[in-house]
């Protein structure tokens, strides 16, 4: 079945910083992948998605790029801030299955002034 | 525009005690409902998904389960809490792979 692989935290920055968060996937088909963001104490909220190889998403100085010859869908940014302090989930979309979406297991960064 | 509703927000309850969550939502019709548990420290477990009225999925065998009365409507119940029950409760609805999540049960089992 379709798994999502994330790299675990927590990981700790400085502002400034650069970031990347690993994700890779396993699926049949063509899925589509996306970066969502919880914010302590809320629900999740999309950041962006990628739906054919080759796409680059981006959002608030967020990027991914759907590598299918890798299958992976890191997510980088070259200048974190403090407010960037989140959870990010990756996750898999397949439009053959009701379930529609599995989710990495989170990765929880904190970004330090 | 679409909109998701969950209630309460956050919720103490004694072990023994039922529970019910409830999820509306707006804007769209016929969606695909789901309802995921966040443990603390970790990810996103799907714990039933609905893709017509009446219609759930378990994805993992517990002391919970869901109902979907109306098309618009996802109720999360128990007839007896566990401790173990205690998590954040996400409920979702997805069109075309992509999931708007509402903003979460903050739920205690003492």
């Amino acid at each position: 079945g379709d798994s999502v692989t994330q790299m675990e935290g927590p990981v700790t920055l400085s502002e400034e910083a650069f970031l990347t968060i690993n994700c890779t996937y396993t699926a049949t088909g063509y899925p589509s992948l996306f970066w969502y963001v919880q914010y302590p104490g809320e629900g999740l909220q999309l950041l962006l998605k990628a739906t054919k190889a080759d796409d680059k998403g981006s959002n608030k100085g967020f990027e991914a790029t759907y590598r299918k010859e890798t299958t992976s869908f890191h997510l980088e940014k070259g200048s974190v801030q403090v407010s960037d302090s989140a959870v990010y989930f990756c996750a898999l979309g397949s439009s053959g299955s009701a379930r529609q979406l599995t989710f990495g297991s989170g990765t929880q960064l904190t970004v330090l002034p | 525009s679409q909109t998701i509703h969950q209630w309460p927000a956050t919720l103490v309850q004694p072990v023994g005690s039922p529970l019910s969550l409830e999820c509306t939502v707006e804007g769209t019709s016929n969606p695909n409902l789901y309802w995921y548990r966040q443990a603390a420290g970790r990810g996103l477990q799907l714990l039933f998904y609905s893709v017509g009225i009446g219609q759930i999925s378990s994805e993992v065998p517990q002391n919970l389960s869901a109902s979907r009365p109306q098309d618009r409507q996802f109720i999360l119940s128990s007839k007896k809490l566990l401790l173990s029950d205690s998590g954040f409760y996400l409920c979702a609805w997805s069109v075309q792979n992509e999931a708007f999540f509402g903003q979460g049960t903050r739920l205690t089992v003492v």
